[in-house]
């Protein structure tokens, strides 16, 4: 079982360059979710799904897009980078749709946007 | 006001001591309570799930009072490896699946 799989672990962009983070789960996990972590603001949402097909916003979405067309991927699409999307993004799955288990993350993607 | 509140530290305490974390919460609808461990530069995990008769795991101690929507995490006789991030998670009821983070209380156990 390898749990929840991100890639790539590292990346840096230029502004306006567009990318994919890939988000994979080996559990059959109806939720999904990425955040993203900053220094001194904690974990924040950006757009979670509770199942194939049902994708919606999190607390900070702008700049982002997702899609969840299978059970077992939730890739999280950068449209044009700033460099105030420079920060740790964690992808991350749960059991329950209705947010009741506990989470499952990912081992984290540090991107730079320069 | 932030949906979830902590207090973000740190907390610098000596080995063997008792240190308390609280959390606050905006939603009194919120159904589902959890508190992570994130050690630097790694991903959260789940320390424990708190409910809502208060549950004890080894030195950790999870209480809620949803009366004065918090939850609190006492650890007791703390040890240098007990020096990490500390997250209280919030799960809304009525917000289909959205689990809510604290930003966090950072604990730094010294010899």
């Amino acid at each position: 079982n390898a749990g929840v799989t991100q890639t790539p672990k590292f990346q840096v962009l230029k502004t306006g360059q567009s990318m994919t983070l890939q988000c994979a789960q080996d559990m059959n996990h109806e939720y999904m979710s990425w955040y993203r972590q900053d220094p001194g603001m904690g974990l924040r949402l950006i757009h979670y799904s509770v199942g194939a097909g049902i994708t919606d916003q999190g607390e900070v979405p702008n700049g982002y897009n997702v899609s969840r067309s299978t059970t077992e991927d939730f890739p999280l699409r950068l449209l044009s980078a700033a460099p105030s999307q420079t920060s740790v993004y964690f992808c991350a799955s749960s059991y329950s749709r209705q947010g009741g288990s506990p989470l499952h993350f990912g081992n984290g993607t540090r991107l730079t946007v320069t | 006001r932030k949906e979830v509140e902590q207090d973000p530290g740190p907390f610098n305490v000596p080995e063997g001591a008792t240190v308390a974390f609280n959390c606050t919460y905006s939603n009194s609808a919120s159904q589902s309570f959890f508190w992570y461990r994130q050690d630097c530069r790694k991903e959260p995990k789940l320390l424990m799930s708190v409910y809502s008769s208060g549950n004890e795991d080894g030195r950790f101690t999870a209480q809620l009072n949803r009366a004065s929507q918090y939850i609190s995490l006492l650890i007791r006789d703390s040890k240098l490896s007990d020096s990490a991030t500390y997250l209280c998670v919030v799960t809304p009821w009525n917000q289909g699946g959205k689990l809510i983070f604290g930003q966090g209380t950072e604990l730094s156990v010294k010899p």
